[in-house]
């Protein structure tokens, strides 16, 4: 079992390039989350997905977009990359949104923006 | 914006040593609890999911009180061993909103 799967782990942008991060999991989830992890801070939700074709925002939305055409897919766009989202990105994944049903992580991505 | 707040925010620990740190967080509205465990260059990874007050969890060395009356949880390792050297992050959830993660508390074993 894979689990959640990120890719790519390192990235490095210019301002105002685009760039998509992937996320797949194999565990049959129907909840995915989009969390940044900035130093000195929590993670923080971007966005976050109920099951496929259903999408709502996180704390942190702006400057991000996501879609969700499958259960195992959940990818993240960066239209126009600034410096504020140098960021280390976690995808995780949960078998329901109930409270007893903890994360699954993927291994993050490491973007940093120039 | 709901404040949830670890302490330490770093500790360091003699190998063999027992600690303990903490999680604070609002009392009203509460549903559940959270912890995980991140090691460096890893993801974080899940120990515990606690709903009630009073619930303790364990699992191996580490265990888990939940106080969901006045608003916080413990962590305990017990006999702390260099692979214990992580970031505990600790994720309360509220009503229908998403978990609120901590800062974390990061331990590190002197071996």
């Amino acid at each position: 079992n894979a689990g959640v799967t990120q890719t790519p782990k390192f990235r490095i942008l210019k301002i105002g390039q685009s760039m998509t991060l992937q996320c797949a999991q194999d565990m049959n989830h129907n909840y995915m989350y989009w969390y940044r992890q900035d130093p000195g801070m929590g993670l923080k939700l971007i966005y976050y997905s109920v099951g496929a074709g259903i999408t709502d925002k996180g704390e942190v939305p702006n400057g991000y977009n996501v879609s969700r055409s499958t259960t195992e897919d959940f990818p993240l766009r960066l239209e126009l990359a600034a410096p504020s989202q140098t960021s280390v990105y976690f995808c995780a994944s949960s078998s329901t949104q109930g409270y007893n049903s903890p994360l699954h992580f993927g291994n993050g991505t490491r973007l940093t923006v120039t | 914006i709901l404040n949830v707040e670890q302490s330490p925010q770093s500790l360091h620990v003699q190998e063999g040593d027992s600690t303990n740190f903490t999680c604070s967080f609002p009392s009203s509205n509460f549903y559940a609890l959270h912890w995980y465990r991140w090691e460096t260059a890893k993801s974080p990874e899940a120990l515990f999911v606690m709903t009630l007050n009073g619930d303790e969890k364990k699992k191996g060395r580490i265990s888990a009180t939940l106080n969901t009356k006045e608003g916080y949880s413990y962590l305990y390792i017990k006999g702390s061993q260099p692979e214990d050297s992580a970031t505990y992050l600790c994720a309360p959830r509220f009503g229908n909103e998403k978990l609120t993660f901590g800062t974390g508390t990061r331990l590190t074993i002197i071996p």
